[in-house]
């Protein structure tokens, strides 16, 4: 059975720009969490959808938006990039349950220049 | 907003010693889940405890919900490096909230 798959694992950006990030959930499972995770804020909750549709939201900025598609694949951008968005962005997968497991893929890495 | 306190943030031990992390919360939690993150990885589940009071056992892992599911902790028994990693726990409300909430983890580093 497939991880989560996240596309790209690594990137580098200037300030001013934009990025769009992909995940691949488990077969199966129909909600797809984000997460930005840095050392000193540790893992923050960005978002998440469940059969297309956004479920719940962080307290992110309107600079980072995301979006499901039919088959549960999720992307999620940022635009004006700044300096702080430098992180390690995760992506998360389950069932739908709200507290269920999360199946978590190895990270975008991204650096803002 | 639902925060939870880990500590403490870094930990270095000898092969062979036993530790305990913690998880702290001044929120009640329906359930708490532990996950491991070792570098270059996302974080992997170890264990959900859902009952005040609650122990489960992972080998030499052992997990502990709070009476009054406000906290946790985490002890590990001859920690080994495999045991190396970031450790997180992630309290889970009632009701309508449909997200994780994530301590910053402890790191833990186990040196042979």
């Amino acid at each position: 059975k497939a991880g989560v798959t996240q596309t790209p694992r690594y990137l580098i950006k200037t300030r001013g720009q934009q990025v769009t990030l992909s995940c691949s959930p488990i077969s199966g499972h129909r909600s797809v969490s984000w997460y930005q995770q840095t050392p000193g804020q540790g893992l923050q909750f960005l978002f998440e959808y469940f059969s297309e549709t956004q479920r719940n939201k962080g307290n992110f900025p309107g600079r980072f938006s995301g979006r499901q598609f039919s088959n549960s694949r999720s992307e999620m951008n940022v635009s004006t990039l700044e300096l702080g968005d430098s992180a390690l962005y995760l992506c998360a997968s389950s069932f739908g349950q709200t507290t269920g497991e999360l199946f978590f893929g190895e990270g975008s890495r991204l650096t803002v220049l | 907003t639902q925060l939870l306190e880990q500590s403490p943030q870094f930990l270095s031990i000898q092969e062979g010693e036993n530790l305990t992390v913690y998880c702290n919360s001044s929120s009640v939690f329906s359930s708490l889940q532990w996950y491991r993150q070792e570098p270059g990885e996302g974080p992997v589940l170890l264990v959900t405890v859902v009952t005040g009071g609650e122990v489960k056992k992972l080998k030499r892992l052992t997990f502990q919900f709070g009476d009054a599911r406000k906290d946790s902790s985490l002890h590990i028994t001859a920690a080994q490096p495999g045991d190396t990693g970031l450790y997180l726990c992630a309290g889970a409300g009632g009701g309508s909230n449909y997200k994780l909430t994530f301590g910053k983890g402890t790191l833990l580093t186990v040196n042979p």
